[in-house]
């Protein structure tokens, strides 16, 4: 899987939109950019994946530019529930039996 | 909407016993995935099993770990002989067979605490 990079720690106040960058430069041809969400002491959950332009779900949008070094996920106006960490993993989905590899990811903490 | 299921969601045991965790994954799911959070630190992945095999591991997987899928429908982690630096939220993951997908399905994790 490509490395990537996030920020360790964003806040917001609550009903503002949030966007998380994740920067992925040695992103392979086949990579495919995904998602996840940590509450506190529960598994991630898979919010969002994407190859490129823009994705959009009910609970997030992923947008990936032209050269695809780098992803954003939004949020749009959080509420404090949306408090969590946010994973960015990049690598090639397939139907075998690929690991998950999580880097640290980034904290985020809604204010009201 | 059908979910992963983990139990018990603590336990404590004391150095050197032996522990088993338990999960049902999601029912029409075909692999399925152990991992592991120590507190404060990354979410690690220890094994993965289809076919009634494992397919790959960690690490971390040494030969302390074993999984089994006794009946069909469950999936257990048994640790042999616990050591203090077991202590972890472990998390049982499945997936579907086909999907193209990063998509990996989460329990809510077992907590255990190696005394």
């Amino acid at each position: 899987l490509a490395k990537t990079t996030q920020p360790i720690s964003m806040d917001s106040y609550e009903g503002q939109e949030v966007n998380i960058t994740c920067s992925h430069n040695n992103i392979a041809t086949n990579d495919y950019i995904t998602w996840y969400q940590q509450f506190p002491s529960q598994g991630p959950r898979f919010i969002i994946q994407g190859y490129k332009t823009k994705v959009t779900n009910e609970v997030a949008s992923l947008f990936i530019p032209a050269d695809r070094k780098s992803s954003t996920l939004s949020l749009p106006r959080v509420s404090l529930s949306d408090t969590a960490v946010y994973y960015c993993l990049v690598g090639v989905p397939n139907s075998g039996n690929t690991p998950l590899v999580f880097g640290k990811g980034t904290r985020l903490s809604v204010i009201a | 909407e059908p979910e992963v299921t983990q139990t018990p969601s603590h336990q404590v045991t004391q150095m050197g016993q032996e522990v088993i965790l338990r999960c049902v994954p999601i029912s029409n799911h075909l692999y399925f995935y152990w991992y592991r959070q120590i507190l404060g630190q990354k979410v690690e992945f220890l094994v993965s099993f289809y076919n009634n095999e494992i397919s790959e591991k960690s690490e971390i997987f040494d030969d302390q770990f074993s999984v089994e899928r006794p009946d069909g429908s469950n999936f257990t982690l048994k640790i042999r002989s616990t050591k203090l630096e077991d202590s972890a939220m472990y998390f049982c993951a499945s997936r579907p067979g086909q999907a193209a997908t990063y998509e990996q399905y989460f329990g809510p994790g077992t907590r255990l605490t190696v005394t």
